[in-house]
């Protein structure tokens, strides 16, 4: 089946520590994206990057870092600079048609530092 | 800050339409209307979108209006399942998406 994986779905660290969360696509998309969402809130962008070997900051990357050395592949680091890193991290990819693009979503994971 | 605006929450019957409004006045002629929905702690999922021109899928209805300032998402015979925060998104021209709160929809037996 074609889609994006997220591991593990819930992921528990200590304060202090950095975590790398995982995010996979097998779509062929060009672009991926990571997002943040805290309870009752919409989603924030981290980082996204629309070609290999290439990404950019989005609205929040203080605390975050990433990496695109290959195409389906979009790990994010939660560094222990991030003040507030329990949240729901998600992945996304993109592909772009004539008439626009159109998001995909995994299923996420749930972060939760102590 | 979110280029949309959309109402927090709204009720739905089961089996009637349930008609989404969204504001988008500063929307620039390239960009598009999106719009997702999330179900409780999923990823969302995409719904439809469209330009100027309105535009319907299996899923939804999406009219715009004349000058592209406002939106509506119409979900002809709402559904049980179809409780979840739906979002509207007005995207640049390479798809960065800016996420706002959302409408909280439920749809009530």
């Amino acid at each position: 089946d074609g889609g994006i994986t997220q591991s593990p779905k819930y992921l528990f660290r200590k304060e202090g520590q950095n975590v790398t969360l995982s995010c996979e696509q097998n779509l062929n998309h060009d672009a991926m994206y990571w997002y943040r969402q805290d309870p009752g809130q919409g989603l924030r962008l981290i980082y996204y990057s629309q070609i290999v070997n290439d990404f950019q900051k989005g609205d929040i990357a203080e605390g975050y870092s990433v990496s695109r050395e290959k195409k389906e592949s979009f790990p994010l680091t939660v560094t222990s600079a991030q003040k507030n890193p329990t949240a729901f991290y998600l992945c996304a990819s993109s592909i772009a048609y004539e008439a626009g693009y159109e998001q995909y979503f995994g299923p996420g994971t749930r972060l939760t530092v102590t | 800050d979110a280029k949309t605006t959309q109402p927090p929450s709204m009720d739905c019957a089961e089996g009637r339409a349930a008609n989404l409004p969204c504001n988008h006045s500063t929307i620039s002629g390239n960009e598009y209307v999106y719009w997702y929905r999330q179900i409780h702690s999923q990823g969302p999922q995409y719904i439809i979108h469209g330009l100027k021109n309105n535009e319907t899928n299996e899923m939804a209805s999406l009219i715009i209006t004349e000058d592209r300032k406002s939106s509506t998402l119409i979900l002809p015979h709402a559904t049980l399942r179809d409780t979840a925060v739906y979002y509207c998104i007005v995207a640049d021209s390479w798809g960065k998406f800016q996420f706002g709160a959302g409408t909280q929809v439920v749809v009530t037996p």
